[in-house]
């Protein structure tokens, strides 16, 4: 079945440095690749998005590019913010006529002033 | 345009009873999912429904049920609840199906089991 697999553990950085996360998935056919973002007592929120190959996912200086060959759509910021501190998942959708998600386990990201 | 609409917020039940948790979705969305997340297992996909019937269901116990009215508002039960259910439970609402649809989420309601 599909799967996501996440960068184990949290991550702390200062503000002003750049930001990566790693995801890999697994999945039959051609899935769509989200990155969604938790803050503290909140739902998710849809990130960014790439629904085919090469396709870069962008929003609030975020981005993520769909790379078929490696299976992976790695989240990068160049510059963090205090704000941008939240839980941050990957998550594919499909092939199929369905809206089920599969999500990795999520990565904490702490920014410290 | 109002969001993904959970009720209620918080939630504390003890073993062996059950629950009901209700969700509205924007305006206009048809479907419906809903997923349960904890420390230990993450985000798991419970079901999903679509014009009142379920499309997709994931792999819970059947103490786990769900249903859609004909406005689109879905509830989901649990049936004697274990401690294992304390979770928050997530719905999200999209217009149609497909891979490319986006899922908007509600605040989640976290239910405790004692």
């Amino acid at each position: 079945g599909n799967s996501v697999t996440q960068m184990e553990g949290p991550v702390t950085l200062s503000e002003e440095a750049f930001l990566t996360i790693n995801c890999t998935y697994t999945a039959t056919g051609y899935p769509s690749l989200f990155w969604y973002v938790q803050y503290p007592g909140e739902g998710l929120q849809l990130l960014l998005k790439a629904t085919k190959a090469d396709d870069k996912g962008s929003n609030k200086g975020f981005e993520a590019t769909y790379r078929k060959e490696t299976t992976s759509f790695h989240l990068e910021k160049g510059s963090v913010q205090v704000s941008d501190s939240a839980v941050y998942f990957c998550a594919l959708s499909g092939p199929g006529g369905n809206n089920r998600l599969a999500f990795g386990k999520g990565n904490q990201v702490v920014v410290i002033p | 345009k109002a969001g993904v609409t959970q009720t209620p917020r918080y939630l504390i039940k003890t073993r062996g009873q059950q629950v009901t948790l209700s969700c509205s979705p924007i305006s206009g969305h048809r479907s419906v999912s809903w997923y349960q997340q904890t420390p230990g297992q993450g985000l798991q996909f419970l079901f999903e429904y679509f014009s009142e019937t379920q499309r997709n269901k994931g792999n819970f116990p059947g103490r786990f049920s769900g249903r859609q009215f004909s406005n689109s508002r879905s509830e989901m039960n649990v049936s004697t609840l274990e401690l294992g259910d304390s979770a928050l439970y997530l719905c999200a609402s999209s217009l149609g199906l497909g891979r490319n649809t986006e899922a908007f989420f509600g605040q989640g309601t976290r239910l405790t089991v004692v």
